[in-house]
């Protein structure tokens, strides 16, 4: 398995600019994560789904965010209108059902102008 | 919800001390309890976990160790290599039956080790 698989990589916008992230989890995976990474806030779990289902979006910093997941294979984390405060590395992870680890895609760092 | 805290936030240590972090947790459903380490620029990987039906786990240089009652749980390294310098985050979560509850990190730990 090639891993969890994000995209863009890197992502420079300018403010008010609708910003889209991907990421495929790993295949069997059936939990799937978007945590935001700042020095100031840390790893913070913005919302997170089970069999494609959102359970708990509280992390979801406010309207302007959303996330879909469609299907098992893909999930999107949309931002709309993006905003300078918005800067961040944005990480997807599935996670294991069988032994509760979770792995981690090489991260989107988006700068917002 | 469950609330990780971690101390401290930044650590420097000689080469071949040793290091070791703590971590508090709130909810006391929370059974498991992972840490990962993210090197510069790359991705929070996994080093070692505990669940709560054991008190210690080790392995190698890295040993974890857990006191429900207290909700406290520490990651130790020993021999310390320069290799070990990066960010150091413990997580809390709940297994359930078929699945895991969501996984909440601790603020993370910043570990230099001194050559």
């Amino acid at each position: 398995d090639a891993g969890v698989i994000q995209s863009p990589r890197h992502e420079v916008t300018e403010m008010g600019q609708e910003v889209t992230l991907r990421c495929k989890p790993i295949s069997g995976h059936n939990s799937l994560f978007w945590y935001r990474q700042t020095m100031m806030r840390g790893l913070e779990l913005l919302i997170y789904f089970n069999n494609n289902v959102p359970i708990d979006d509280s992390g979801m910093p406010e309207d302007r965010f959303s996330a879909k997941m469609p299907n098992a294979s893909f999930s999107t984390l949309k931002i709309q209108p993006s905003e300078p405060r918005d800067s961040a590395v944005y990480f997807c992870a599935s996670l294991s059902p069988r032994t509760g680890e979770l792995f981690f895609g090489e991260g989107s760092r988006l700068t917002v102008l | 919800g469950e609330n990780v805290e971690q101390h401290p936030s930044t650590l420097s240590v000689q080469e071949g001390d040793s290091a070791v972090i703590k971590c508090t947790y709130s909810d006391s459903a929370s059974n498991y309890f992972p840490w990962y380490k993210q090197e510069l620029g790359k991705r929070p990987q996994l080093i070692i976990d505990i669940r709560s039906n054991v008190g210690e786990k080790k392995d190698q240089r890295i040993a974890v160790t857990l006191n429900k009652t207290a909700k406290h749980f520490s990651l130790h390294i020993t021999e310390t290599q320069p290799e070990d310098s990066a960010v150091y985050f413990c997580a809390a979560s709940m297994r359930r039956e078929t699945s895991y509850d969501k996984v909440i990190f601790g603020p993370g730990t910043s570990l230099s080790v001194i050559p």
